[in-house]
């Protein structure tokens, strides 16, 4: 069975442009959460799409944002770059229950110039 | 609020016992994981404590005590390969989200 799997691995990118990420949940799972992992900083959550909606969201600007799709698969969108979006970008899947455990994706490096 | 630490770094020789300790501060959590992540690699998951005490795992043991807003993780029979971070995180009262610490660097040498 397949885990959950990330594109691009790596993604360069410069000042004020914009970045989509992707994301595939373990197959039967309905959340996906986002996180960034900056150099030095532990997991950050960003975003929980659970049945196509948007559930919480973490301490991050508006330009931080993204969607589900009817196939659990789901998009992270970051406008505007900044130089301190430069982080890895992890993606988690679960069974959409407060009992069950997230498994995380290897993740997308993003590098903003 | 949530606030999670974890030592930064810790060093251990391979077939010894490692314990990494991990202390918070929170209004109120379902449970209390440790994921371990190699670098580069993606985290993956070692344990759930709900209720205090201890959880075993085969060479890796979890202890929780909601008292003392204290846990730790046991690492037993040290190999090379446990070379890794090892993240400890919470999942606060109501949300699905996880609320991690900075993670412990563990080196393992021969």
């Amino acid at each position: 069975e397949a885990g959950v799997t990330q594109s691009p691995t790596h993604l360069i990118k410069t000042r004020g442009q914009q970045a989509t990420l992707r994301c595939s949940p373990i197959s039967g799972h309905t959340s996906v959460y986002w996180y960034q992992q900056a150099l030095g900083l532990g997991l950050q959550f960003l975003l929980w799409y659970d049945e196509g909606e948007e559930r919480n969201r973490g301490n991050f600007p508006p330009r931080f944002s993204g969607r589900q799709f009817p196939n659990y698969s789901s998009e992270l969108n970051v406008n505007a770059l900044e130089l301190e979006d430069s982080a890895l970008y992890l993606c988690a899947s679960s069974l959409a229950s407060l009992e069950d455990i997230q498994y995380f994706g290897a993740g997308t490096r993003l590098s903003v110039l | 609020g949530q606030n999670i630490d974890q030592p930064t770094e810790m060093t251990a020789t391979e077939g010894a016992i490692v314990q990494i300790n991990c202390t918070y501060q929170t209004s109120g959590f379902n449970g209390l994981f440790w994921y371990q992540q190699h670098a580069g690699e993606a985290p993956t998951f070692l344990s759930y404590n709900v209720l205090d005490g201890l959880e075993e795992k085969g060479r890796f043991s979890s202890f929780l005590s909601r008292s003392k807003g204290y846990s730790y993780l046991l690492l037993k029979e040290l190999q090379m390969k446990d070379s890794a971070s090892y993240l400890c995180a919470v999942r606060p009262f109501g949300t699905d989200k996880l609320i991690f610490g900075t993670g412990t660097r563990l080196q393992v040498f021969p």
